[in-house]
């Protein structure tokens, strides 16, 4: 499979706990965003990277949330001390940065996501 | 900040309707507008659109983008059950080209 994926596909925890989410996207791709959905609402923006930079992050994004993309490759989200209102979808996306001078925009691919449960 | 608004939030159709559904956006350095797909779980592109009045097509399902509106449609003809799910619209923007999530329109083809 040469989508995006992402490990694992459920995690159960109890608050408080810290968890954390692994992503793999298309090999090629050189931006990895991370999401964050509820039910019955479209995804919402929590950070994105260009190859091993952290480019930008949302106010939704707490300083128990931490994101990184060693090698430009993989990437980790982990959530510290986690409370209930963190149950959600995870989702994560990659993308090719356009080259100087193509076409404007990207689109950009989602893995499978992974769904928190904080009982 | 920026923004992404779609209607209707739900639509209850029988197969063989044609369905549009709408987005409208208020966003700072529009680059492209987006449709996804989204069954039991990760959204699947549709259709990326980045010039005014240039219909994108595939299958039964079209979409067009005004730039002067700040809006684009989806449109669904002969709808069948397996065209329910929801349909996410997004827009890339700002400087760092995220993708701004509208809250989706869920769509329920009944046989």
């Amino acid at each position: 499979d040469t989508g995006v994926s992402q490990d694992p596909r459920h995690k159960i925890t109890k608050r408080g706990q810290n968890v954390t989410f692994r992503c793999d996207p298309i090999s090629e791709h050189n931006r990895l965003y991370w999401y964050r959905q509820t039910l019955g609402q479209g995804p919402e923006f929590l950070t994105y990277f260009q190859n091993e930079a952290q480019l930008e992050k949302s106010r939704l994004l707490s300083d128990r949330f931490s994101a990184e993309r060693p090698k430009g490759s993989f990437s980790t989200l982990e959530i510290q001390r986690t409370e209930q209102g963190d149950s959600a979808m995870y989702l994560c996306a990659s993308s090719l940065r356009p080259r100087r001078g193509g076409a404007r925009g990207t689109e950009a691919f989602f893995g499978q996501g992974t769904r928190l449960t904080v009982v | 900040e920026d923004k992404v608004v779609q209607s209707p939030l739900s639509l209850v159709v029988h197969e063989g309707d044609t369905v549009t559904l709408n987005c409208s956006y208020e966003v700072t350095n529009f680059r492209s507008l987006l449709w996804y797909k989204q069954e039991k779980k990760a959204p699947t592109f549709l259709f990326m659109l980045t010039s005014s009045g240039i219909e994108k097509k595939s299958g039964r399902l079209s979409s067009i983008l005004d730039k002067k509106e700040l809006s684009s449609i989806l449109n669904i003809t002969a709808t069948q059950t397996g065209d329910s799910a929801i349909y996410l619209c997004a827009v890339e923007a700002g400087y760092g080209n995220k993708l701004v999530f509208g809250a989706g329109t869920i769509l329920r083809v009944k046989s």
